[in-house]
């Protein structure tokens, strides 16, 4: 298995609800990123997990909270989330090392109203 | 700190032409250099990589070669089709200050007609 698969593919939600984003993993990869994308630019990154530990945190605001409940899972939990938060966002695994290739996910499409 | 400069786009070539997109960086010590690709309504695709000076990296057709004198990794194909109509990233991994993160071009919109 070399794929990344994320759940769900689209999802629309108010800027009160609660929400969460799920990736998965089954190539043994001990690195998981989440990264958001805007139209017609490349992806930033938001949060990287080593060895299900949270290794990096770009500063994303506490509305997008990440969690790795094991090697193989990621998630995005997301509450009282904006507008301009609507965006793709994806997932990426990489083997232990992070000069090694990044994997990535089909996305989430997410749109905030 | 690290970046990378890609050609500007959009590129718009005919069916069989010759592509090259322009890619340099910057960056500390030894990067590993990649390109992606993002099909529309897609997450990327790792389409090459060079882990070191000289490396070539191939795939379906594409070649990008890893180059420290010019500090470039352009990306070329000899005769593209309409199925390679998608957007391009280059990419590094440099380490050092910027553990753990890929620092990418800006990307470069490709049409290709039949």
């Amino acid at each position: 298995d070399t794929e990344v698969t994320q759940t769900p593919k689209h999802l629309v939600m108010g800027m009160t609800n609660k929400k969460s984003l799920k990736c998965e993993q089954h190539m043994g990869h001990r690195a998981m990123y989440w990264y958001k994308q805007k139209a017609k630019k490349p992806p930033e990154l938001m949060f990287v997990y080593s060895y299900e530990k949270l290794s990096i945190n770009e500063s994303v605001p506490s509305r997008f909270s990440p969690e790795c409940p094991n090697s193989s899972l990621l998630n995005l939990h997301l509450h009282a989330l904006q507008p301009e938060d609507s965006a793709l966002y994806l997932c990426a695994s990489s083997q232990e090392g992070f000069r090694n290739e990044q994997f990535f996910g089909p996305g989430t499409r997410l749109t905030v109203l | 700190g690290d970046s990378v400069t890609q050609m500007e786009g959009p590129v718009t070539l005919s069916e069989e032409a010759f592509l090259t997109i322009n890619c340099t960086y910057t960056a500390t010590g030894y990067p590993s250099l990649f390109w992606y690709v993002q099909y529309p309504g897609e997450g990327l695709q790792l389409l090459l990589k060079a882990t070191k000076a000289d490396d070539k990296g191939s795939n379906k057709g594409f070649e990008a070669t890893y180059r420290k004198e010019t500090t470039s990794f352009h990306l070329e194909k000899g005769s593209v089709q309409v199925s390679d109509s998608a957007v391009y990233f280059c990419a590094l991994y440099a380490g050092g200050t910027s553990y753990g993160k890929l620092t990418f071009g800006q990307g470069t919109i490709l049409t290709v007609h039949p």
